[in-house]
């Protein structure tokens, strides 16, 4: 496509259910990362996928989260019993391969109740 | 660890004023971006820092790398309102597709 795209754009939960938040990087990308943003701060790194797996999950928080990329293109983060704390906006980019630069997406708002 | 930090982390400046953002790093490291926000909007990408001494303009906005200082700097010439919005710097964990740390962000408010 022509940019990152990421759904949904907007997310409210109950606090303790599962959510599944979907990223589709840019065709030929096969660089791609996950931050989270919560309000008032700069994005966090959570994990970094080259290909299909997962070059660097060092900011995951903990194991409620997960996250798969299993045809090296889309990309699914999982966050299972969602706590308050997990609110944030998840932001997700992509670039090429030796390309220095990423491309954002338009991010998802978690909004856990 | 890697830290990035900017300074000021707020700032209200008049229309028609100048001012400089700054952003130090704590390790060495090959690239250096700036990027720019909008209330609840994503992260829209201005410049790409490569090497020592880079220096790249667009606009009323010019942004510079020193790495021997670790410090980078986003100069606004001339601010006009639609320049408010919040600008974070982010730095390269290491070569190559690497994560990017981010800093705090700097709010700015252009004011009449």
């Amino acid at each position: 496509g022509a940019g990152v795209s990421q759904t949904p754009s907007n997310k409210v939960t109950e606090k303790g259910k599962y959510v599944e938040l979907r990223c589709d990087p840019i065709s030929g990308h096969t660089a791609l990362y996950w931050y989270r943003q919560s309000l008032g701060q700069g994005p966090e790194f959570l994990i970094y996928f080259q290909g299909t797996g997962a070059a660097d999950d060092s900011g995951l928080p903990n194991d409620r989260f997960f996250a798969v990329r299993p045809e090296g293109s889309v990309s699914t983060l999982k966050i299972q019993r969602t706590e308050r704390g997990d609110s944030a906006m998840y932001l997700c980019a992509s670039s090429h391969q030796g390309n220095t630069e990423a491309f954002f997406g338009q991010g998802t708002r978690l909004t856990v109740v | 660890e890697l830290k990035v930090e900017q300074n000021p982390l707020f700032l209200s400046m008049q229309e028609g004023k100048n001012y400089t953002i700054y952003c130090n790093y704590s390790t060495t490291s090959d690239r250096l971006y700036w990027y720019r926000q909008d209330p609840g909007k994503s992260l829209e990408s201005l410049f790409v820092l490569l090497s020592n001494g880079a220096v790249k303009q667009e606009g009323r906005l010019m942004a510079s790398l020193d790495t021997k200082a670790r410090l980078s700097t986003l100069h606004i010439t001339a601010a006009v309102h639609d320049l408010s919005a919040t600008y974070f710097c982010a730095v390269d964990k290491g070569s190559g597709n690497t994560p990017l740390v981010f800093g705090k962000g700097t709010r700015l408010s252009v004011i009449a």
